[in-house]
């Protein structure tokens, strides 16, 4: 069974302060990797998405993926209160079915003014 | 972006009947268009991933004679709920796939059975 597990939270930081989100994957041969993010009672919406190892940025978002580790995270810099929502991380996994993405229960975030 | 819509956003129907879902792609032809469920506080579960002119592949423990995925076009895909019971009373998402790397997703249909 693959999974993606994330740490539920919630996670409160102040405004202005970096939050980091984690999410590790047990498929190994898993190819890409999304964040979305849900504001309650709302469908997701894509972040970001990240398949290469590293770092890739956009904005105040951060993405770091580590296949070995199999890890990857989420950096939002200068959180603003309209960041607060849960982050689903999903993974885009190997073999058939190659759109097919597995989400993990999401992290919620709470920026604090 | 590309835009994915759903109707209706909001259905309320008794025990017992059938409940049809719109997903339409609106400015992007959607190769593969995916069906979610989410129940509260939980995480998005895959239902079934529908590709134009197929029958749809579904997922373990989804019945798919009481979910009826139609994938007609490459800008629409519907599910119906069949025979709706309580325990059906989700927030029903769908999603359609522009890429390998992107899916966008549509804003939701919330279904009340009461």
């Amino acid at each position: 069974q693959k999974e993606v597990e994330q740490n539920s939270g919630p996670l409160s930081v102040p405004e202005g302060a970096i939050a980091s989100l984690n999410c590790t994957y047990s498929d190994r041969g898993s190819q890409s990797f999304f964040w979305y993010r849900q504001y309650s009672g709302k469908s997701p919406e894509l972040i970001m998405f990240i398949y290469s190892n590293g770092d890739k940025e956009d904005g105040r978002f951060t993405a770091q993926l580590n296949k070995a580790s199999q890890y990857v995270s989420l950096l939002i810099r200068d959180s603003q209160p309209s960041d607060s929502a849960t982050y689903l991380c999903a993974v885009k996994g190997s073999g058939g079915s190659n759109y097919k993405l597995t989400f993990g229960k999401g992290t919620l975030l709470t920026v604090n003014p | 972006g590309a835009v994915v819509s759903q109707h209706p956003s909001r259905v309320i129907c008794k025990s017992g009947t059938s409940v049809k879902i719109e997903c339409r792609s609106l400015d992007f032809q959607a190769t593969t268009m995916f069906w979610y469920r989410q129940f509260p506080k939980q995480s998005l579960m895959l239902m079934a991933t529908s590709n134009e002119g197929s029958k749809a592949t579904y997922e373990q423990g989804v019945e798919k004679d009481k979910f009826l995925i139609n994938h007609a076009s490459l800008t629409l895909s519907t599910l119906t709920v069949t025979s709706a019971h309580p325990e059906d009373s989700s927030f029903y998402i769908c999603s359609a796939s522009v890429s390998s790397y992107e899916q966008y997703f549509g804003p939701g249909t919330r279904l009340t059975v009461t």
